[in-house]
């Protein structure tokens, strides 16, 4: 079955600090890959997405995420993170134009 | 992008009853979705709402409990049925941007179920 796995549920991190989130998938075939972000009290928006090409996107807000299909990984990156990176993360995943399946969510918290 | 609106934005509804949310697209778009957020959950798919066709629902999701209309390109609404506690949630419609694979979201709607 088509899954999404986000191991880091909750991290904390001072400003400035680097910051990667993890994220797996386990799909056949060509994969559409996504990260998204929830601010406190706003709706998803779209951080970057990977459909083919160059393996490492670069998003809105300086993140940017590598694909590795030997790992089945699709991580996000940001060199130096502010307080108002504070929200959630979510990685997702489709095949072609279908629903996407999202990961359980990584809760970042940036302490100023 | 697509700019998704939704209404309403939160409601507070008794156990029995129904509650009909409504999503509207600013452009024509395919492919509508439909997506739960249970509290400190992520998001799980319920329907795909095609124009023209019937929805096609997730398993663990029946049309008799969450019938979907999907009368044009541009809006689509979801009712959730016979409402119970279980059903507390954030509802969300997310639509295909225009010939790419790339989902934008409502900004939801927020259900209690008391």
């Amino acid at each position: 079955a088509q899954s999404v796995s986000q191991h880091n549920h909750h991290v904390i991190l001072s400003e400035a600090a680097s910051l990667e989130l993890g994220c797996n998938y386990s799909y056949g075939g060509t994969v559409n890959l996504f990260w998204y972000v929830q601010y406190p009290g706003q709706h998803l928006q779209l951080l970057l997405k990977y459909f083919s090409g160059d393996p490492l996107v670069k998003g809105i807000k300086g993140f940017e995420a590598e694909f590795i299909k030997s790992k089945f990984s699709f991580n996000l990156r940001k060199p130096s993170v502010q307080w108002s990176d504070t929200a959630e993360y979510f990685c997702a995943a489709n095949t072609g134009r279908r629903a996407l399946t999202f990961g359980s969510g990584t809760r970042l918290q940036v302490q100023p | 992008s697509a700019v998704i609106s939704q209404k309403p934005s939160r409601d507070i509804c008794q156990r029995g009853t129904s509650l009909t949310i409504q999503c509207q697209v600013d452009s024509q778009v395919t492919m509508m979705f439909w997506y739960r957020q249970q509290p400190g959950q992520s998001l799980t798919l319920i329907a795909t709402a095609n124009q023209g066709s019937e929805a096609t629902y997730e398993s663990g999701f029946v049309i008799d409990k969450f019938p979907i209309s999907r009368p044009n390109l541009t809006f689509s609404t979801l009712t959730v049925s016979n409402m119970s506690p279980e059903d507390s949630s954030i509802y969300l419609c997310s639509a295909e941007e225009g010939g790419g694979e790339t989902q934008y979201f409502g900004p939801g709607t927020r259900l209690l179920v008391l």
